[in-house]
Order: structure tokens, then C-alpha cells, then sequence
């Protein structure tokens, strides 16, 4: 699976847009982008995942670039609660052979008053 | 709610004795189960992929003897720790796969405290 690249933290205002980048340039065509969240002492929560195109969910939006090479994670309004461990993932689908999530050290995000 | 649940959410054992750990999928079938391990302030490993029906795949470095598991059934993978020692202290997560939407949902976590 292609490595990603993430900033080891960000802060973000309460009420205001959180917009979380990642790098991964070397991603291969059959690659998805997933993002996934860790609050302390908890497993992974799923946030969304994209292929080419941008989606929304309930949760934030996925941006991916025309090149696939970066995509940004937009949560529209943070809370205190989005105080997290934010991991972005490159891998092949399922049907595409591969399962294994491989994480980095992801983006500390700290959402503050 | 939770779609795939982890038990125990945390156990204390004294060291020499074996830990079990169970990961069930709650409302989809999961023919492939992976087992985490994160140590503080670190981000997770992956540990091995469990295969139903099949043996456990392992990643390099871990001892299949000391980290067990067995995918029985469809909705169920569970992971023994054998002979537990201080350095197996450690938050121990399974994840599984929904091959419906492609989605990977995670267990809440296993804190073990080997004393």
C-alpha cells in the first residue's frame, strides 16, 4: 500500500472549519483514500473514503485532487469533541485483492475555545 | 451503534497466564479479520490478518506461537495471548471488513495490563 503523509498536528477553533491535508503521491490508480479518526484509548472510527471523486457524509467532506496525489479531510465545523488522532490510508479495495490497513503516525488535531 | 464489538474492553492478568480477546462483526459476515497492537502515544501495527476457515496470516516480527487466533466462524475472531509477560501490556485492536461497501470498522479496544 502507498505511504501517506501527514503534519504530526494542527489547532482549530471551535466552530470553524478543520481542514486536515495528506500526501500520497505515489498512490496507484486502484487505490482508495480512507480517513479514519482515534480519540484516546479508543479503536478507529471510519470518517469517509474516496476513490476519485470528492465526497460528503454526515461527518466531513473528502477533497481529492484531480492528480490523486493529496486530498484534504474538511471537517465544516469542529467541535471540542473532533479532538482526535486523525489517520489518513491509502489501499486497494477489497475486490481489488488487498485488505491490510497500514497506519502512520497521522495528524493530532486539538480543537480549542 | 457499534458494529463490531471487542471483549473485554480491559483485562489485568498476572504474568504466565494466557488472555483471550474476542472480536465479533455484529450485523455483516467478515471473512477477514485483523488484529492491531499500539503501545502509548504511538500509532497502530498491525499484528496478522485472520482468515476464516483458514490459518492467520502474521506479520514479520510477530510470534504466531505467542499471539493465537482463530476465525471460527464469519462474525468471530479472537486472539489468546499465551503466556503473557509485562512487555505484551499493550491496547489490542481487531478491525473487519464489510465487503458490502468496502468499509473497515474497528473494535473499541482491549487494554491488557500484564503484572
Amino acid at each position: 500500500d502507498a505511504k501517506t503523509t501527514q503534519p504530526p498536528s494542527m489547532d482549530c477553533a471551535e466552530g470553524r472549519a478543520a481542514n486536515l491535508p495528506c500526501n500520497h503521491s505515489t498512490i496507484s490508480g486502484n487505490e482508495y483514500v480512507y480517513w479514519y479518526r482515534q480519540i484516546h484509548s479508543q479503536g478507529p472510527q471510519y470518517i469517509i473514503h474516496g476513490l476519485k471523486n470528492n465526497e460528503t457524509n454526515e461527518m466531513a467532506s473528502l477533497i481529492i485532487t484531480e492528480d490523486r496525489k493529496s486530498s484534504t479531510l474538511i471537517l465544516p465545523h469542529a467541535t471540542l469533541r473532533d479532538t482526535a488522532v486523525y489517520y489518513c490510508i491509502v489501499r486497494v479495495g477489497v475486490t481489488g485483492g488487498g485488505n491490510k490497513l497500514t497506519f502512520g503516525t497521522g495528524t493530532q488535531l486539538k480543537v480549542e475555545l | 451503534g457499534a458494529v463490531v464489538s471487542q471483549h473485554p474492553s480491559w483485562v489485568i492478568c498476572k504474568s504466565g497466564t494466557s488472555v483471550k480477546i474476542e472480536c465479533r462483526s455484529l450485523d455483516f459476515q467478515a471473512t477477514t479479520m485483523f488484529w492491531y497492537r499500539q503501545f502509548p502515544k504511538q500509532s497502530l501495527m498491525l499484528m496478522a490478518t485472520s482468515n476464516e476457515g483458514s490459518k492467520a496470516t502474521y506479520e514479520q516480527g510477530v510470534e504466531k506461537d505467542k499471539f493465537l487466533i482463530n476465525h471460527a466462524s464469519l462474525t468471530l475472531s479472537t486472539l489468546t495471548v499465551t503466556s503473557a509477560h509485562p512487555e505484551d501490556s499493550s491496547f489490542y485492536i481487531c478491525s473487519a471488513i464489510n465487503r458490502d461497501n468496502e468499509k473497515l470498522f474497528f473494535g473499541s479496544g482491549t487494554q491488557l495490563s500484564v503484572l
